[in-house]
């Protein structure tokens, strides 16, 4: 399968400690967001890789949450001190810069307990 | 500023009934507009999406849209309900100025009953 690729698909974790989530995006595909989703909702934009250049984060992303891209190919989205407001389903997209559509990963499931 | 409108939060359709899944949309530019699908616990899934040409577009499982200018709409279309087509459905736009950012609407529930 050569789609979007995350993991993990779940994770329940206490509330302070750490996690981090990785993505693997359809191979040559520039872009890379991360998006989280609550039930219900639809998904908020967190944040946007070009290659390893990490080029616009939301409001949303506290300090306590950092992405990177090092190598341009996969990355990592890591939340620290975890709260349970950040319990949500986390994205993971991705697209060619030439491009108009992004296809998604299956998500992350993190429940912050 | 951009905005999507899914005005149901849910659509309950026979099978073998014709379905129609709401979205207007608010833009600046050009918008690019575009419909996902998402299955419970997983991922969305892309449908189709309509950059320029066609006002009619057709995607996967059998879904089209129609674009409508002068009415701001994207709606989605399916000519013969299934009982597999019940999901949440998402349509999100992009100004074509916009580097990256797609806005997304509410999502609505389409439930399909045998």
């Amino acid at each position: 399968d050569t789609g979007v690729s995350q993991d993990p698909r779940h994770k329940i974790t206490k509330r302070g400690q750490n996690v981090t989530f990785r993505c693997d995006p359809i191979s040559e595909h520039n872009r890379l967001y991360w998006y989280r989703q609550t039930l219900g909702q639809g998904p908020e934009f967190l944040t946007y890789f070009q290659n390893e250049a990490q080029l616009e984060k939301s409001r949303l992303l506290s300090d306590r949450f950092s992405a990177e891209r090092p190598k341009g190919s996969f990355s990592t989205l890591e939340i620290q001190r975890t709260e349970q407001g950040d319990s949500a389903m986390y994205l993971c997209a991705s697209r060619l810069l030439s491009g108009n559509t992004i296809y998604f990963g299956e998500g992350s499931w993190l429940t912050v307990v | 500023a951009q905005s999507v409108a899914q005005p149901e939060d849910q659509v309950n359709v026979a099978e073998g009934n014709p379905l129609t899944v709401k979205c207007t949309y608010s833009v600046s530019g050009n918008p690019y507009l575009f419909w996902y699908v998402q299955y419970p616990n997983r991922g969305l899934q892309f449908l189709l999406k309509y950059i320029t040409g066609d006002n009619l577009v057709k995607g996967s499982y059998g879904f089209e849209a129609e674009f409508n200018k002068s009415q701001t709409s994207f709606h989605l279309k399916k000519p013969s309900a299934l009982v597999s087509d019940s999901a949440l459905y998402f349509c999100a736009v992009r100004d074509e100025a916009s580097n990256y950012q797609l806005i997304w609407g509410a999502g609505t529930k389409l439930i399909i009953k045998p």
